[in-house]
């Protein structure tokens, strides 16, 4: 079965930068769009970012873009998600997900999720 | 960009109740719409997409429908298992976008 696994969050103070991982397993990795979804504290989803099977394509939020940077190794089965600069408004437990196809769809299977907490 | 706004933003049934929840669009959107669940502490579940379609192993009582800019998530008999936040989002075209919820509780 399809199985997403988060890692990389964590305390860190504002302004610093932080990469997460999301390693996948039970299907081909290699032919599924991803995506990273954030949820706030007590709000609502918020989508962040997609990646095609091969990479080729990558979408953004407007809120995000040119802060984050969506990424993938193939090779490893895993997908990442760079932040930078980053604030207290990025507090959020952040979501890997598999889109159904290579073009952004919906979001299908989803990761437990990684909590990044940015406090000083 | 495309707004999605739910409604109610939250509401309580009693067991057995059928319950309706509300997306709009701001634009028309055909039926590139999905409809996901969360549980309390839980990761959202998929529920619907194409609007109406219902993904696999998702109970009967739940079904969707609309098209264009006005959709609905039914719940046929409202079970205690089902309170949960649903959330929509639409997929035609990016940036993707999810409503703001709708919580159910149970009366």
């Amino acid at each position: 079965q399809v199985q997403l696994v988060e890692s990389g969050g964590g305390v860190v103070q504002p302004g610093r930068s932080l990469r997460l991982s999301c390693a996948a397993s039970g299907f081909t990795f290699k032919t599924y769009g991803m995506h990273w979804v954030r949820q706030a504290p007590g709000k609502g989803l918020e989508w962040l970012a997609f990646i095609s099977y091969d990479a080729t394509n990558k979408y953004y939020a407007d809120s995000v873009k040119g802060r984050f940077t969506i990424s993938r190794d193939n090779s490893k089965n895993t997908l990442y998600l760079q932040i930078n600069s980053l604030t207290t408004e990025d507090t959020a437990v952040y979501f890997c997900a598999k889109d159904p196809n290579w073009e952004p769809l919906y979001l299908d299977d989803w990761g437990q999720g990684t909590l990044v907490t940015v406090s000083s | 960009d495309i707004q999605m706004t739910q409604s109610p933003s939250s509401l309580s049934a009693s067991v057995g109740d059928r319950v309706t929840i509300t997306c709009r669009a701001s634009q028309g959107i055909s039926n590139y719409l999905a409809w996901y669940q969360q549980k309390p502490g839980k990761v959202p579940k998929l529920l619907i997409y194409a609007a109406s379609t219902l993904q696999s192993g998702v109970p009967s009582r739940f079904s969707g429908s609309g098209s264009g800019t006005d959709f609905n998530l039914t719940i046929s008999s409202l079970q205690p298992e089902d309170i949960a936040t649903y959330y929509c989002q639409k997929y035609k075209g990016v940036p993707l976008t999810f409503g703001g919820g709708t919580k159910v509780e149970i009366k």
